[in-house]
């Protein structure tokens, strides 16, 4: 009964592929979001969807592309991968500002 | 937009000893403080929070105080134990759903046996 599930958990791939990271939510959040952990930490946003709409897209290359086919699942999308791609990829959801956090996918470009 | 800003960045402590985490935040119209804690390897999750009508809430060992005034909030760990090692993390928002929540830097807090 995961709340919150990603998957792949680990990909490992070359630069100039194309990857897709899916995220599904059991908790009848109307929000979800796609957040990038880099190496020294840091939780950045990417995107933000609620109800299969785009609300919010933080500075992110167009490489990303987010896709909510409902509101229960958010995929990510990146095409042409660069080696600064490496880093953790967590999905979430939220519910009146209280999120919660899927697994994260560990993507490694080479 | 907001900013959060987390001291320390590090943090060591004794076990059985007292941890202390302290956030800052710019927007005076956030009003929900979360706190969450990640340990190796794994996803962030929420281990306490609280919203601007209280000042302070304590769960066990931890509690959460919050001062609207000076816009700092602050997470206190008592009689820490090892299980206590991760990443804390701090954030602050709105509350409402098109309003991200801003997170802190982190504070990697090591308790030492």
């Amino acid at each position: 009964d995961t709340a919150v599930s990603q998957t792949p958990k680990y990909l490992v791939t070359q630069m100039g592929n194309d990857k897709s990271i899916k995220c599904e939510q059991n908790l009848g959040h109307d929000t979800m979001y796609w957040y990038k952990q880099d190496s020294k930490k840091f939780l950045k946003i990417m995107f933000s969807y609620n109800n299969k709409e785009l609300i919010i897209n933080e500075t992110v290359p167009n490489r990303f592309s987010p896709k909510s086919p409902d509101k229960a699942h958010l995929n990510l999308h990146i095409n042409s991968l660069e080696l600064g791609d490496s880093a953790v990829y967590f999905c979430a959801s939220s519910h009146m500002g209280e999120q919660y956090f899927g697994p994260g996918t560990r993507l490694t470009v080479t | 937009g907001e900013n959060v800003e987390q001291h320390p960045s590090t943090l060591s402590v004794q076990e059985g000893d007292s941890a202390v985490i302290k956030c800052t935040y710019s927007d005076s119209a956030s009003n929900y403080f979360p706190w969450y804690k990640q340990e190796l390897g794994k996803r962030p999750q929420l281990i306490i929070d609280i919203r601007s009508n209280v000042g302070e809430k304590k769960d066990q060992r931890i509690a959460v105080t919050l001062n609207k005034t000076a816009k700092h909030f602050s997470l206190h760990i008592t009689e820490t134990q090892p299980e206590d090692s991760a990443v804390y993390f701090c954030a602050a928002t709105r509350g409402s759903f098109d309003e991200k929540l801003t997170f802190g830097t982190g504070t990697r807090l090591t308790i030492i046996p």
